[in-house]
């Protein structure tokens, strides 16, 4: 399994400031996710971050609002820009790594929006 | 969405027994489905995954039965421990061949001594 790690753990912002989130894996992988969790609910997937393209983005989801980039297999960095209250959540890289779709999560980063 | 908002299902046992976690799922063309075990202010992690042309798979205390024709997919723990206390969360993947996983809305274990 690999191993991840993001940063900031965890975060409070203010209003109209943007974010970037780094994720870290200690293994090359083909491919990574960045997921919102609100709290106590549930994880939507944003978006897939390719490496060497730009990332495909979900239903919901744009890149002037989460600009994402994958620079090498091992290293993703999700920005939130413009942050309002509603951005308030935690956020979560996950690798993918093998033919069986495994997928591993980060620890997350809890993003508060004042 | 995915989410019903804090109002997780809870499932609340004994240590010792015997847990049966389930989900139902929505893709009947969904090929591989994974569970996850989410602990507070912790990521999701990895307990045990099963591809759609199986029927069952076992880990270490847990089984992972899938019934393709109810769309069903449950999670059995064994002797649950206090440690097995957390949120689980099923996930399917609804695209062959794309890695992007569709999460249930998740339910709580409560293990007591």
């Amino acid at each position: 399994s690999a191993v991840i790690s993001q940063k900031p753990s965890r975060d409070i912002c203010q209003r109209g400031t943007s974010l970037t989130i780094q994720c870290q894996v200690d293994s090359q992988v083909t491919m990574m996710f960045w997921y919102r969790q609100q709290p106590g609910q549930s994880l939507t997937l944003i978006a897939t971050a390719n490496q060497g393209s730009e990332a495909t983005y979900e239903s919901g989801f744009v890149i002037d609002k989460f600009p994402i980039s994958r620079p090498n297999l091992t290293f993703s960095t999700l920005t939130v820009s413009n942050m309002s209250p509603e951005d308030s959540s935690i956020y979560l890289c996950s690798a993918g790594q093998g033919e069986g779709y495994e997928q591993y999560f980060g620890p997350g980063t809890r993003l508060t929006v004042t | 969405g995915e989410s019903v908002g804090l109002h997780l299902p809870t499932l609340s046992v004994q240590e010792g027994d015997n847990s049966i976690i389930n989900c139902a799922y929505s893709n009947s063309a969904s090929d591989y489905f994974i569970w996850y075990k989410q602990e507070s202010g912790k990521g999701p992690q990895f307990i045990i995954d099963i591809r759609s042309n199986m029927d069952k798979r076992q880990g270490q205390r847990v089984t992972v039965l899938l019934n393709k024709t109810v769309k069903h997919l449950s999670l059995q723990i064994a002797a649950t421990q206090p440690g097995d206390s957390a949120v689980y969360f099923c996930a399917e993947n609804r695209e062959a061949g794309f890695q992007k996983l569709v999460f249930g809305t998740g339910t709580r274990l409560l293990v007591s001594p």
